[in-house]
């Protein structure tokens, strides 16, 4: 069963503007990453948000992480059309090491 | 740093006919894991092996599923037999241990006909 759900399923935005991808989760967890996969090619990581941490940034991307809602956001600023692509959050349970994937949301930023 | 590599990239078989995977991990990587991810629908974990021992294998389709990591480095899926079903992208990655960051390669994608 899927851990994490993402919300939308799908966001089609201009380059310069800001997109905003939401995450929820069921049960209690160590870590929450996000991962983008380009069409045709494997996952790659963008960032770890630990589960003691709210906010963390990196380069224009800024997730929060809110485990008293068990949701997560995150939100590319500045986008570019190389930001086209999927975008998966994962999750690690407490006491587990493997990672459970949501769906993924579909981004497509058009120049 | 050389990235996790899989082979081949892409496999057309007919239901019913075995194949296999490749994947070599990123150098020193203790901990692989094989997932499988169909059209529209994010990974799902089949295996994750800790040096050459299986951490958790609770997903795969043992009667038709096997993975092995012999010496602690490379690692092979096979499928056999294939269903239609099995299509889908194989994902491998590595991790340097429990809980860091999985680095995953570019995936093996399967079509079963």
């Amino acid at each position: 069963s899927q851990q994490g759900e993402e919300d939308p399923q799908a966001l089609s935005i201009q380059e310069g503007e800001n997109a905003t991808m939401n995450c929820s989760y069921k049960t209690s967890i160590n870590n929450l990453q996000w991962y983008r996969q380009n069409s045709g090619r494997g996952l790659v990581h963008l960032i770890l948000i630990r589960s003691n941490e709210r906010e963390k940034h990196s380069g224009r991307l800024r997730v929060t992480l809110d485990t008293s809602k068990k949701s997560s956001s995150l939100l590319i600023t500045a986008s570019r059309a190389a930001d086209t692509a999927s975008y998966f959050c994962a999750t690690d349970r407490l006491g587990y090491s493997t990672l459970t994937f949501g769906k993924g949301t579909m981004l497509l930023v058009s120049p | 740093e050389a990235g996790v590599a899989q082979s081949p990239r892409y496999k057309i078989i007919e239901k019913r006919q075995s194949v296999a995977f490749w994947c070599n991990p990123i150098s020193g990587h203790a901990t692989l894991y094989w997932y499988q991810q169909i059209l529209g629908q994010g990974p799902k974990l089949l295996i994750q092996f800790q040096n050459n021992g299986v951490v958790d294998d609770s997903q795969l389709p043992k009667d038709r599923f096997s993975a092995e990591r012999l010496k602690g480095v490379d690692s092979t899926l096979k499928i056999q037999p294939a269903k239609l079903e099995d299509s889908a992208v194989y994902l491998c990655a590595s991790s340097s241990g429990y809980q860091e960051t999985q680095y995953f390669g570019p995936g093996t994608r399967l079509l079963v006909l």
